[in-house]
């Protein structure tokens, strides 16, 4: 299967808002509600931050939010902060059982 | 709490097989199913595959087909991943993931560095 399609890069100032793409097809995002995102600090295991789309892990702040529209879904974080500066992967469940990630976003806090 | 300990790193030649093994604590092990996730230096996170440690059964990426192989010892809670004809291209951090089915990878083991080199 091809990798979903992230933007290579996205930036924001501390305290705005941003929002991260992830364009799939039918036969992954849109055929199904199990998409899910991961935060990836260099050198780190990544961290399940959503899954199903738009569920938070306890644990995770509420800055972080998903949703999905047709084949794309998408990852807002509000609020950001200096920490929130990271890798970002998003995941999909797919046809014949199969998962798939993102190109991955690396997310700056100018 | 839960854990995954993963075996440590390792360092092949092009033609070998590694085997990386996942030990599972903390909850109870046939109860989620556990996938194997990889990472090249630098570049973005690949599926693998994954197993059902209840029954054995397994799903692999197209792209390691016929190459990988992940099994399970069910009595000791750990969790294997076999894979073959390495190349330099496969030289990456090996990634074993917990996951409540279809809920994401929700507990993450810490890696285990694969180097391929002649």
């Amino acid at each position: 299967q091809s990798a979903l399609t992230q933007p290579a890069s996205v930036s924001g100032s501390p305290g705005q808002s941003i929002t991260i793409s992830c364009a799939g097809t039918r036969s992954d995002i849109g055929g199904y509600d199990y998409v899910s995102w991961y935060q990836q600090h260099p050198g780190k295991a990544p961290k399940l931050m959503i899954y199903e789309v738009s569920n938070r892990p306890s644990g995770v702040s509420s800055r972080f939010s998903g949703s999905k529209s047709g084949n794309t879904a998408s990852l807002t974080i509000s609020g950001l902060q200096a920490d929130d500066e990271a890798d970002y992967y998003c995941s999909s469940y797919s046809d014949n059982s199969a998962y798939v990630f993102g190109t991955g976003t690396k997310v700056t806090v100018l | 709490q839960v854990q995954l300990v993963q075996s440590g790193a390792e360092v092949k030649k092009p033609g070998a097989s590694v085997k990386v093994s996942c030990k599972a604590s903390g909850y109870t092990f046939v109860y989620y199913t556990m996938h194997w996730v990889r990472q090249a230096p630098g570049q973005r996170l690949e599926w693998m595959g994954w197993l059902n440690p209840g029954n054995g059964n397994t799903k692999y990426s197209q792209q390691f087909q016929g190459r990988v192989t992940i099994t399970r010892d069910a009595s000791a809670t750990t969790a294997y991943m076999e894979l073959r004809s390495l190349t330099s291209g496969d030289t990456a951090v090996y990634y074993c993931a917990r996951s409540p089915i279809n809920r994401g990878f929700d507990s993450w083991g810490q890696g285990t560095l694969v180097s391929v080199s002649s």
